[in-house]
């Protein structure tokens, strides 16, 4: 079955250290997206690729960085940076940047 | 600022209800609206995606509407069922001035169904 996955589903971190989350695709979707939700916010974008190692800065890219070297793959780090990553991170991918998305079931990050 | 607004935030509904809820987003390059059902502990799955002013979309006993001069869509749970309790997500895709897509999400709406 195709689909996304996410790994690990919860992550804890230590303050001043970086974490890499996972997500991979095997839909043969280019576009795939990195959001993060916060309480009674709606999604909001972090970073996006429309095509293998090419990447735009979402609405909040701040203290993220992503890389797209295999289409099925789009790891997102969150650094050090950040002032504020205890958030739940969802992955999406779509057949291009128009079209309805397919989510990952999400990555719960708390910063410990 | 663009804003997508959905409401209500929450609500309850009996076993056998019908209920209904709204969509606003912005109505100017205004390219698609999407619904997505997300259940607890799952990913949100895609429900319709919309394009044309005046669209009715239907899968099962949930259908949706579509008004793009005004900006706002209304999902529909006709004698919803206990496991019609998700939150429901819509979210809106623009065109930006640059020419690319723009999607901006919702709050959601989240429906609790009493057995």
């Amino acid at each position: 079955d195709g689909g996304i996955t996410q790994s690990p589903k919860y992550l804890f971190r230590k303050e001043g250290q970086n974490v890499t989350l996972s997500c991979e695709q095997n839909l043969n979707h280019d576009a795939m997206y990195w959001y993060r939700q916060d309480p009674g916010q709606g999604l909001r974008l972090i970073y996006y690729s429309q095509i293998v190692n090419d990447f735009q800065k979402g609405d909040i890219a701040e203290g993220y960085s992503v890389s797209r070297e295999k289409k099925e793959s789009f790891p997102l780090t969150v650094t050090s940076a950040q002032k504020n990553p205890t958030a739940f991170y969802l992955c999406a991918s779509s057949i291009n940047r128009g079209s309805g998305y397919t989510f990952g079931s999400g990555t719960r990050l708390t910063v410990v | 600022i663009l804003n997508v607004e959905q409401s209500p935030q929450s609500l309850h509904v009996q076993e056998g209800d019908s209920t209904n809820f709204t969509c606003s987003f912005p109505s100017s390059n205004f390219y698609a609206l999407h619904w997505y059902r997300w259940e607890t502990a799952k990913s949100p799955e895609a429900l319709f995606v919309m394009t044309l002013n005046g669209d009715e979309k239907k899968k099962g006993r949930i259908s949706a509407t579509l008004n793009t001069k005004e900006g706002y869509s209304y999902l529909y749970i006709k004698g919803s069922q206990p496991e019609d309790s998700a939150t429901y997500l819509c979210a809106s895709a623009i065109i930006t001035t640059s020419g690319t897509y723009k999607y901006i999400f919702g709050t959601g709406t989240r429906l609790k169904v009493l057995a």
